[in-house]
């Protein structure tokens, strides 16, 4: 059974930073691009960040860029994801996605929250 | 980027009924390799999404058959042949073609 569990949501102060973290199972980890999609309170799924599972190349939506960076450890079968300089408007809950491009495997979600 | 637009935005169907939720991209998503990569999610209330349907037509493993994908370039269609109170949701299309992917804006589908 596939399993992606995330962690490391939270209450963080607008600039702070926070550390996602998705730890997966009962697939080749390794071998798959892994994703990060976010979903902010009552509305729609945004795709933030991608890592591919051949060469480890990084995509960031512009909303992120310079301020979120994506990471694998393969060894751990564990993703990753570096939040700096939160803005209010990156609150939203946090899906790990797995298995490829094509999302076919989804997380719990992890919530996030940015506010004084 | 690719711009997704779903319609209807809302779907109130009644129990036993067919619906059907379109989906357009703002460029092709048929693939050098000449797959379309057209996929289409369910998310139930309080859930996380669920994939429901891959590269247009094809459904994943659990998903009723009630379920069907069709279309090509950048029109494509989500058909529910005979609605169940479980198919209460919001239902996303996706195009995995060109990078950052985009959803649709999201149709919630409810019972009349």
């Amino acid at each position: 059974e596939v399993q992606l569990v995330e962690s490391g949501g939270g209450l963080v102060q607008p600039g702070g930073s926070l550390r996602l973290s998705c730890t997966a199972s009962g697939f080749t980890f390794s071998s798959y691009a892994m994703s990060w999609v976010r979903q902010a309170p009552g509305k729609g799924l945004e795709w933030v960040s991608g890592i591919s599972g051949s060469d480890g190349s990084t995509h960031y939506t512009d909303a992120v860029k310079g301020r979120f960076t994506i990471s694998r450890d393969n060894s751990k079968n564990t993703l990753y994801l570096q939040m700096n300089s939160l803005r209010a408007e990156d609150t939203a809950v946090y899906y790990c996605v797995g298995g490829g491009w094509a999302c076919p495997f989804w997380g719990q979600g992890t919530l996030v929250t940015v506010s004084s | 980027d690719v711009v997704m637009t779903q319609s209807p935005l809302s779907l109130p169907v009644t129990l036993g009924q067919p619906a059907s939720i379109s989906c357009r991209s703002s460029q092709s998503l048929v693939y050098s390799d000449g797959n379309t990569y057209l996929n289409w999610f369910q998310q139930r209330p309080g859930q996380s999404p669920r994939r429901l349907i891959y590269k247009v037509s094809n459904r994943d493993s659990g998903v009723p058959d009630r379920f069907s994908g069709s279309g090509s370039g950048t029109d494509f269609t989500l058909k529910i042949s005979r609605v169940e109170a479980e198919d209460v949701g919001v239902y996303y299309c996706m195009q995995g073609i060109r990078w950052p992917g985009s959803f649709g804006q999201g149709t919630k589908v409810e019972i009349k």
